[in-house]
């Protein structure tokens, strides 16, 4: 079956601590992306990638970091920097970013709570 | 700053009903609009992509129409289904897209 697997579900953090979110997907789709969801707000871009080996910053890029070294394969890493870390994080892929009428597919989701 | 905004914010009605919400977006260098499906404990799924004035989308018990001139697309479901209880997002495109806070629909046998 293809789709987007992120890992873990569930993930909790000491302050002061980085933490990494996997992301894969196996739809062969160029472009990924990292969103955040946070209760009364729209999803909100945090990196996304168009290619391998390339990313942009998103809307709230501050105290992220991301690396796209394979096709399949797109990790968030959550830095101690990131003031307010505790979120629900999604990630999606779509065929090309490029396109308007792409859709974009998503993964189930990786809620981090920073105790 | 890109605003895309739904209204309303959540919708109880009963099966069998039929229920709409609206996404209002810039009106000004339109690329598309997107809709998508969130049920709880699921992932997001998409349901439309519209991208001409005028488009009108249907799948199944659900439509939209996309009005790019007034900045504004429409959402129906006709006779509502417990099943169709979720929250309803759409998104603006611009180089990305640009995600309104969703309505949420329950629907109550």
């Amino acid at each position: 079956d293809g789709g987007i697997t992120q890992s873990p579900k569930y993930l909790f953090r000491k302050e002061g601590q980085n933490v990494t979110l996997s992301c894969e997907q196996n739809l062969n789709h160029d472009a990924m992306y990292w969103y955040r969801q946070d209760p009364g707000q729209g999803l909100r871009l945090i990196y996304y990638s168009q290619i391998v080996n390339d990313f942009q910053k998103g809307d709230i890029a501050e105290g992220y970091s991301v690396s796209r070294e394979k096709k399949e394969s797109f990790p968030l890493t959550v830095t101690s920097a990131q003031k307010n870390p505790t979120a629900f994080y999604l990630c999606a892929s779509s065929i090309s970013s490029v396109l308007e009428v792409n859709e974009q597919f998503f993964g189930p989701g990786t809620r981090l709570t920073v105790l | 700053i890109l605003n895309v905004e739904q209204s309303p914010q959540s919708l109880h009605v009963q099966e069998g009903d039929s229920t709409n919400f609206t996404c209002s977006f810039p009106s000004s260098n339109f690329y598309a609009l997107h809709w998508y499906r969130w049920e709880t404990a699921k992932s997001p799924e998409a349901l439309f992509v519209m991208t001409l004035n005028g488009d009108e989308k249907k799948k199944g018990r659900i439509s939209a129409t996309l009005n790019t001139k007034e900045g504004y697309s429409y959402l129906y479901i006709k006779g509502s289904q417990p099943e169709d209880s979720a929250t309803y997002l759409c998104a603006f495109f611009t180089d990305k897209l640009i995600f309104g806070t969703g309505t949420r629909l329950q629907v109550f046998p």
